[in-house]
């Protein structure tokens, strides 16, 4: 079984300040890696995911995660955050293909993010 | 990029009524799924599809029913509502060998 752990509940940080949002999975299986942005009333939306390779992965609106594998860990980060960045994140974990799981994704609890002026 | 279609956005119904949530996807995408999330919570998975006529129950329980009759198509239904049930339904796709799931934009359901 797989599980996610986002440490923080709600992170607050004002404009243009950096700031990471932790994220801790743990699982007995290879597995790929997901941060998800929810603005309010909305879906979600892939902000980026750790498939293989490079462990830093680039995604949309400036964010990017670090795969730690040794930590189990895929932390998402900002150098520098918008007004409109202030939503909330969700990790996610979902088995590799070459453990020939499905890819049903496993959500952490989430992270509100509140960017202030 | 999958476009994924829910209706209704948000609907308020009474106890015992009859309800249908609509999910199409204009991506062919073979899998399907729907996930519920209480506000402020995490998301479930409650059912899943691999294709037509495949429907699997996803690892929270729910008593909500789905069918695959075609592959755009993912409706979910509630034979009979209940407070319980209220709750933001979402719906994804992805494809067979992809590993990426695509969300909807959600559906409110507040049973009164």
């Amino acid at each position: 079984a797989q599980s996610v752990t986002q440490l923080d509940s709600q992170v607050p940080v004002f404009e243009e300040a950096p700031v990471e949002l932790r994220c801790n999975y743990s699982s007995s299986v290879s597995v790929y890696l997901f941060w998800y942005v929810q603005y309010p009333n909305q879906g979600l939306q892939l902000l980026l995911k750790y498939l293989s390779g490079s462990t830093l992965v680039k995604g949309i609106n400036g964010f990017e995660a670090e795969f730690n594998k040794s930590q189990t860990s895929f932390h998402l980060r900002k150098p520098s955050v918008h007004i409109s960045d202030t939503a909330e994140y969700f990790c996610a974990v979902s088995d590799s293909e070459l453990t020939g799981g499905g890819n049903k994704l496993t959500f952490g609890t989430g992270t509100q993010l509140k960017v202030e002026l | 990029e999958a476009d994924i279609y829910q209706t209704p956005r948000y609907l308020v119904i009474g106890t015992g009524k009859k309800i249908t949530l609509e999910c199409s996807q204009t991506m062919g995408h073979d899998k399907m799924y729907w996930y519920q999330q209480d506000p402020g919570m995490e998301l479930h998975l409650i059912h899943y599809s691999y294709g037509v006529n495949s429907t699997e129950k996803g690892d929270l329980s729910s008593e909500s029913t789905v069918s695959r009759i075609r592959t755009e198509h993912f409706p979910l239904t509630l034979e009979s509502a209940r407070p319980s049930h209220t709750s933001q339904y979402l719906c994804a796709s992805s494809e067979v060998r992809g590993n990426t799931i695509y969300f909807g934009e959600g559906s409110w359901l507040t049973v009164v």
